[in-house]
């Protein structure tokens, strides 16, 4: 079953920590993995996204970690401001693998809130 | 560049009824996919149309279809509306489909009572 499990469910962290959502996925053949940002009322805004050749990608405060063996891979956010509480949610797709792409499969989401 | 357009942004509907709901994608994009959100069942792929040809689908019943237009503007539709199918219907768009980013939309709120 082409599954993406996500955690923790919810998360607080104070402003300047780091916190990390994690996501593990069970499929071999998904090749490229995004994470969403989603605000209430608004649509999911791609933030970040890597693909399985790479372990570590990062792009301004936020970075992806991979660990394919494990299926396993994390988006940790550096210096969390109070702007970033939002709900995040990890995806796995067969990016690559041209036809029978079922789409983005999405874990169930992590609420984070930053506290000032 | 204008982003994902989707209207309308909110829609309530009575049950048995049918509904259409409309997607712009970003100019340039030919791909246009469809998902679902619900508090239940979170983020969940419908469809994908490219090129106005349905590429993917995923697993929900043939009461929702969709199409794709020559502008790559797209619509899905609902018939036979239950209340199960309240929820949250996101629009993203891509250059090529599944081998690219996608980027969403702001959703259409449908509520069937």
């Amino acid at each position: 079953q082409q599954q993406v499990k996500q955690s923790p469910q919810s998360l607080i962290v104070q402003k300047g920590g780091i916190p990390i959502i994690n996501c593990a996925y069970e499929n071999t053949a998904f090749d490229y993995f995004p994470w969403y940002q989603q605000f209430p009322g608004k649509g999911p805004a791609l933030l970040i996204a890597i693909r399985p050749d790479v372990s570590e990608k990062k792009e301004g405060r936020f970075t992806i970690s991979f660990n394919k063996s494990a299926k396993q891979f994390s988006l940790h956010i550096m210096d969390s401001q109070p702007g970033d509480s939002a709900t995040y949610f990890c995806a796995a797709s067969m990016g690559y693998s041209g036809g029978g792409a079922d789409g983005l499969t999405f874990g169930k989401g992590t609420h984070l809130i930053i506290q000032p | 560049k204008a982003g994902v357009t989707q209207t309308p942004r909110y829609l309530i509907k009575t049950r048995g009824q049918q509904v259409t709901l409309s997607c712009s994608p970003i100019s340039g994009h030919r791909s246009v996919s469809w998902y679902q959100q619900t508090p239940g069942q979170g983020l969940q792929f419908l469809f994908e149309y490219f090129s106005e040809t349905q590429r993917n689908k995923g697993n929900f019943p043939g009461r929702f279809s969709g199409r794709q237009f020559s502008n790559s503007r797209s619509e899905m539709n609902v018939s036979t509306l239950e209340l199960g199918d309240s929820a949250l219907y996101l629009c993203a768009s891509s250059l090529q489909g599944q081998l690219s980013e996608q980027y969403f939309g702001p959703g259409t709120r449908l509520t069937v009572t």
